[in-house]
């Protein structure tokens, strides 16, 4: 079964610097997705980024980007410029391609970004 | 579009009630899908269902029941509620690998 893994349960920034959340994940699949969710206070999950594991090329969404190590496992989360409004818990999530494509989340990050 | 929406919001219950979480989408998706989420634990997955008429368990589906009413609604069923099933529990539904998540719903159990 794949297993994700977010190893730092809390992590503070200061306004407008930059902040990685790791995310390290397990499987045997060669054709799998990976995303960050962010869960801000309201409850509400929202997609950040996606990788597709066949592509090479880090996924990038303005200040959000990733660094996706296939070989390695890894797939960390880098926020640029980080806003108050990026303080939420953050979620890894892994899915196989073909099949039922069921989500499997890390147990989270809770990101603080403090003025 | 309203996406999809769950009701009610929040909710507490006696141990040993009943009770049935809602959830629709108006985006003609086919897979939905019930997650709990627990402090510490993320998201984990109750029961999905990749079609209407058909459902499957997911991580953690004792003590639930799902109905997949028709293509728009997927029904979360308790049917004796425990103190354990206390969470917050999430709807989703799925186009091409991206779920689309409802509001959540807040269930204490006493």
């Amino acid at each position: 079964a794949q297993t994700v893994t977010q190893s730092q349960p809390e992590m503070s920034v200061q306004e407008a610097e930059t902040v990685t959340l790791s995310c390290t994940y397990d499987t045997s699949e060669s054709n799998y997705y990976l995303f960050w969710y962010k869960q801000p206070p309201s409850r509400q999950m929202i997609l950040v980024i996606r990788q597709e594991a066949y592509k090479q090329q880090n996924a990038t969404e303005n200040r959000f980007s990733v660094n996706f190590q296939k070989a390695a496992k890894s797939f960390s989360l880098k926020i640029s410029d980080s806003q108050l409004g990026d303080t939420a818990m953050y979620f890894c999530a892994y899915v196989n391609q073909g099949g039922s494509e069921k989500l499997v989340f890390g147990k989270g990050t809770k990101l603080t970004v403090n003025p | 579009n309203a996406g999809v929406t769950q009701t009610p919001k929040f909710q507490v219950l006696k141990t040993g009630q009943s009770m049935t979480l809602q959830c629709a989408q108006d985006m003609n998706h086919n897979s939905m899908y019930w997650y709990r989420q627990d402090p510490g634990m993320g998201l984990r997955l109750i029961y999905y269902s990749a079609s209407e008429g058909t459902t499957d368990k997911g991580e953690v589906p004792n003590g639930y029941n799902v109905s997949r009413l028709n293509k728009r609604e997927f029904s979360l069923r308790l049917e004796s509620a425990a103190p354990s099933q206390t969470s917050v529990y999430f709807c989703a539904s799925r186009s091409g690998l991206e779920q689309y998540f409802g509001p959540g719903t807040r269930l204490t159990v006493t």
